[in-house]
């Protein structure tokens, strides 16, 4: 089945700065890669998503890659701000685990004042 | 956006106590819903697929006895917790894909569940 890795797993940056997630994905038929913010207490919340057809996505000041050759997709944030502090979580799926999210272990961003 | 709610938001009970988890979304309809459960500090891990008018299809490991799990409506999943153990304590998560179909539809989820058994 489908193995999601991400990295790292704990990020600390400085207001203002940009904030990098790495994942890695197993499975060459996953074609469908979302990310998701979950605050302490409460469930994941989808930021951003991207399909296999598209290289890169952009909303304001989060932006997805994704290079299928290499089988793995990057969060971006720019200019962080103490709200973005919370576990990001990457995920893909494919028709070949019934369109089934497979997540990967987490990102605990803390964003400093 | 689309808005999937799940009630309640904490349960504490006693050992031996059944316990409804309610998934509800309230701005889309919904042919497959999801149930997760999370540990501290982990991610989230599936337990099943909640599907309209079928039988849910539970991950390997879950007893289907114990976690019962009913999608009567295209805008409604609940997920019963039979005589809940102090193990069954977690964090309860639902969510909701988007359509009524398979496909790469997004998911979206509900603030989960904390259920404390005592």
């Amino acid at each position: 089945g489908e193995n999601v890795e991400q990295h790292p797993s704990t990020l600390s940056v400085q207001e203002g700065d940009s904030a990098v997630i790495k994942c890695t994905y197993s499975d060459s038929a996953s074609n469908y890669f979302p990310w998701y913010k979950q605050e302490l207490g409460k469930g994941p919340q989808l930021i951003i998503d991207i399909r296999s057809n598209v290289g890169e996505k952009k909303d304001q000041r989060i932006a997805v890659t994704l290079n299928k050759t290499a089988k793995h997709f990057s969060l971006h944030i720019t200019e962080t701000q103490p709200e973005d502090s919370a576990v990001y979580f990457c995920a893909a799926s494919s028709v070949s685990n019934d369109y089934k999210l497979s997540f990967g272990a987490g990102t605990t961003v803390t964003v400093r004042a | 956006g689309a808005v999937v709610s799940q009630h309640p938001s904490r349960v504490i009970c006693k050992s031996g106590t059944s316990v409804k988890i309610e998934c509800r979304s309230l701005d889309f309809q919904a042919t497959t819903m999801f149930w997760y459960r999370q540990f501290p500090k982990q991610s989230l891990m599936l337990m099943a697929t909640s599907n309209e008018g079928s039988k849910a299809t539970y991950e390997q490991g879950v007893e289907k006895d114990k976690f019962l799990i009913n999608h009567a409506s295209l805008t409604l999943s609940t997920l019963t917790v039979t005589s809940a153990h102090p193990e069954d304590s977690s964090f309860y998560i639902c969510s909701a894909r988007e359509g009524q179909g398979m496909g790469n539809q997004p998911q979206h989820f509900g603030d989960g569940t904390r259920l404390s058994i005592l």
